[in-house]
């Protein structure tokens, strides 16, 4: 299995900051990167799909970039909506893998 | 803009068989789509179950394979897992899930509500 591990695992900030979440694979997965966005009692929300494509109706605070191994999710300015738990994903092979998680909190 | 229903029972038994159906409403499950089941429970985050095409192929977990069966009913136009030999590593939030296949990517962009189910005796 491909193994994703994402850093940090919690991250506290402020409305306003910009944040930066890192996701590694542990193999080449090309552009196969997904990035979820999920708040308590609520199902995952695609944001990023194919490492950097927006998905329809996400704000465009909202940005991923990365090839390879090493992926980005970039919010530029946090807002108060954002503050939940942030997941990668690959799709590049089978079994789809996701990684442990980032947790948003406001400082 | 497709939906998806989990339904089941919330408590199974250890050793007993968990069996959940994903309704699909607004759309039909027999076009280009693949449909997952999705679990999350706090010691392990996210883990892919299985997936299913209307065409009846599937895939599976190999951690979860020898236990794993996902069918889909067109006529009723859902879908359903069926997971044995359970223990209470299995007691997670089960999600159903659409995927989007693109010729360079895949990713669930409809999901279900998620239910818990608790294995315990």
């Amino acid at each position: 299995d491909i193994q994703m591990t994402q850093s940090p695992s919690s991250l506290s900030a402020s409305v306003g900051d910009r944040v930066t979440i890192t996701c590694r694979a542990s193999q080449n997965i090309d552009r196969y990167l997904n990035w979820y966005q999920q708040k308590p009692g609520k199902a995952p929300k695609v944001l990023i799909y194919a490492a950097s494509t927006l998905q329809s109706g996400v704000p465009s605070r909202f940005s991923g970039s990365g090839s390879g191994t090493d992926f980005s999710l970039i919010i530029s300015s946090l807002q108060p909506e954002d503050f939940a738990s942030y997941y990668c994903q690959q799709s590049y092979s089978t079994p789809q893998t996701f990684g442990q998680g980032t947790k948003l909190e406001i400082k | 803009q497709v939906q998806l229903q989990e339904s089941g029972p919330g408590l199974v038994k250890p050793s007993g068989t968990l069996s959940l159906t994903c309704a699909v409403s607004g759309g039909s499950i027999s076009i280009s789509n693949w449909w997952s089941w999705v679990r999350q429970s706090p010691g392990k985050g996210l883990e892919w179950v299985g997936e299913i095409y209307h065409s009846g192929n599937t895939n599976y977990n190999p951690s979860l394979q020898s236990r794993v069966t996902i069918s889909v009913d067109k006529s009723k136009n859902q879908f359903s897992l069926k997971l044995t030999s359970l223990t209470a590593a299995d007691t997670a939030v089960y999600y159903c899930a659409r995927e989007e296949r693109l010729p360079a990517c895949a990713y669930f962009d409809s999901w279900g509500q998620g239910t818990l189910v608790t294995v315990s005796s």
